[in-house]
């Protein structure tokens, strides 16, 4: 299996400012995704990261507001942009390995915008 | 209506309880996944499965394809494992998540 660990763990931001969160997996792996998890729901994926290509967002996600780099096989960052009270969640990093179904996740960033 | 659904939302239980999770889905699966995730906020996968029923220490996975149902299960319930526990299904694109359900054992 994979590890993966983010930073940082957590952060209180301000309106207006921007936070870019870091993924670093102890392995190369083809996809990394990047999910959302809003206070009392449910994770949501916000993009999958392709190593040497556009990062693929979902509906409701757009690169201007959620920047993604994936310079390598083992690192990605998720920047998230003019920040508001809203984007308060817990932002996660996970990778497929061994199977498209296989998913692991990081730790998590928690983010506070106040 | 979401794709998964999870009951109980909430359960408190007493150190050494049998505690059974349950999930329902509404669409078709290639895995199924249960996820713990702890208050700081990170996942760790407990169990992936396709059929049948899985077996890692306390902890027993089974799924039922035909009914669109799995259950977690936790023997002999201990304080540590509480967290939010998630069910989440693969359908061959993409990942369905259910919103967890928040374990407390009591000592």
């Amino acid at each position: 299996s994979a590890v993966i660990s983010q930073k940082p763990s957590r952060d209180i931001c301000q309106r207006g400012t921007s936070l870019t969160i870091q993924c670093q997996v102890d392995s190369q792996v083809t996809m990394m995704f990047w999910y959302r998890q809003q206070p009392g729901q449910s994770l949501t994926l916000i993009a999958t990261a392709n190593q040497g290509s556009e990062a693929t967002y979902e509906s409701g996600f757009v690169i201007d507001k959620f920047p993604i780099s994936r310079p390598n096989l083992t690192f990605s960052t998720l920047t998230v942009s003019n920040l508001s009270p809203e984007d308060s969640s817990i932002y996660l990093c996970s990778v497929s390995q061994g199977g498209p179904y296989e998913q692991y996740f990081g730790p998590g960033t928690r983010l506070t915008v106040t | 209506k979401n794709e998964v659904e999870q009951s109980p939302q909430n359960l408190t239980a007493q150190e050494g309880e049998f505690i059974t999770i349950n999930c329902s889905y509404s669409v078709g699966i290639s895995a199924l996944h249960w996820l713990q995730q702890h208050p700081g906020g990170g996942i760790v996968s407990l169990f992936m499965l396709s059929s049948g029923k899985k077996k890692h220490g306390r902890l027993i996975a089974t799924i039922n394809i035909q009914e669109k149902h799995s259950s977690l299960h936790i023997t002999a319930s201990h304080p540590r494992d509480s967290a939010v526990y998630i069910c989440a299904v693969f359908t061959g694109n993409q990942f369905y998540f259910g919103t967890g359900t928040s374990l407390t054992v009591i000592p």
